[in-house]
C-alpha cells in the first residue's frame, strides 16, 4: 500500500542538541511539507519541497532545516536554535499538478524536550 | 490571500445526535475543498472532498456541499457516533500547490 511513513513515533531532544524526523514516501507525489502541530491548534507549514533538490521555509522555519536529495524523502531537522521544540510534526506529501487532489499524511512525530 | 475559517470548539453532542461543523472560505480562482479528520495522536486523513461549485461530497456519512454564492463548505452528519470524536480541518487548494487548512474544529460525542 502506498503511504507515508514518518519515524520515530516519539522522539525526545536534550539541550543543544541537533534532532532530525525522518519522512518517506511511496506515492510517487513531486511535493512534499512540513507541519507543526501545537496542543489545540492548527497546522502551520514549516518547509515544503516541490521538486528533489529545491524546498522554500513556510511560515515558522526559523530553528529548523530540510533537505529533499530524493524524491521519496524529506527529512526535517530540529535544531539546537529552535527554544521551543516540543509539539506534534507532521509530514505530508502531494500532487503539484492537479489542485482537485488532496494532500496525504503521515502518522506524525511527537518530540518532547528531556 | 486564501483563507478557511471554521467554527471554534470544542463541539460536544450526544450520541445520535447531528452533527454541523461550520467552513467558509475566501479564494482567488476556483478552488478545491476538503474535510479532513484527525483521531488522537494520528495524522489527518482525508475524509471528504468537492472540486465544483454545487458538488456534494460524502463519505462514512459525512456530506458537505460545495456553495460557491455563500462562499462555504459546511460539514454534516445525521447522526453521530462515539467513534466519531476527533479533530475535523476543513482546507482548500488552488491551482498551486499549497493547501490552506482552517483551524480545526474539535468534536466529542458523549454515550
Amino acid at each position: 500500500d502506498g503511504g507515508i511513513t514518518q519515524s520515530p513515533k516519539y522522539l525526545f531532544r536534550k539541550e543543544g542538541q541537533n534532532v532530525t524526523l525522518s519522512c518517506e514516501q511511496n506515492l510517487n507525489h513531486d511535493a512534499m511539507y512540513w507541519y507543526r502541530q501545537d496542543p489545540g491548534q492548527g497546522l502551520r507549514l514549516i518547509y515544503y519541497s516541490q521538486i528533489v533538490n529545491d524546498f522554500q521555509k513556510g511560515d515558522i522555519a526559523e530553528g529548523y532545516s530540510v533537505s529533499r536529495e530524493k524524491k521519496e524523502s524529506f527529512p526535517l531537522t530540529v535544531t539546537s536554535a529552535q527554544k521551543n521544540p516540543t509539539a506534534f510534526y507532521l509530514c505530508a506529501s502531494g500532487t503539484t499538478g492537479e489542485s482537485n487532489q488532496p494532500q496525504h499524511f503521515g502518522d506524525g512525530t511527537r518530540l518532547s524536550i528531556l | 490571500g486564501d483563507s478557511v475559517t471554521q467554527m471554534e470548539g470544542p463541539v460536544t453532542l450526544s450520541e445520535e445526535a447531528f452533527l454541523t461543523i461550520n467552513c467558509t472560505y475566501t479564494a482567488t480562482g476556483y478552488p478545491s475543498l476538503f474535510w479532513y479528520v484527525q483521531y488522537p495522536g494520528e495524522g489527518l486523513q482525508l475524509l471528504l472532498k468537492a472540486t465544483k461549485a454545487d458538488d456534494k461530497g460524502s463519505n462514512k456519512g459525512f456530506e458537505a456541499t460545495y456553495r460557491k454564492e455563500t462562499t462555504s463548505f459546511h460539514l454534516e452528519k445525521g447522526s453521530v457516533q462515539v467513534s466519531d470524536s476527533a479533530v475535523y480541518f476543513c482546507a482548500l487548494r488552488t491551482g498551486g500547490f499549497k493547501t490552506i487548512f482552517g483551524a480545526g474544529t474539535r468534536l466529542f460525542v458523549k454515550a
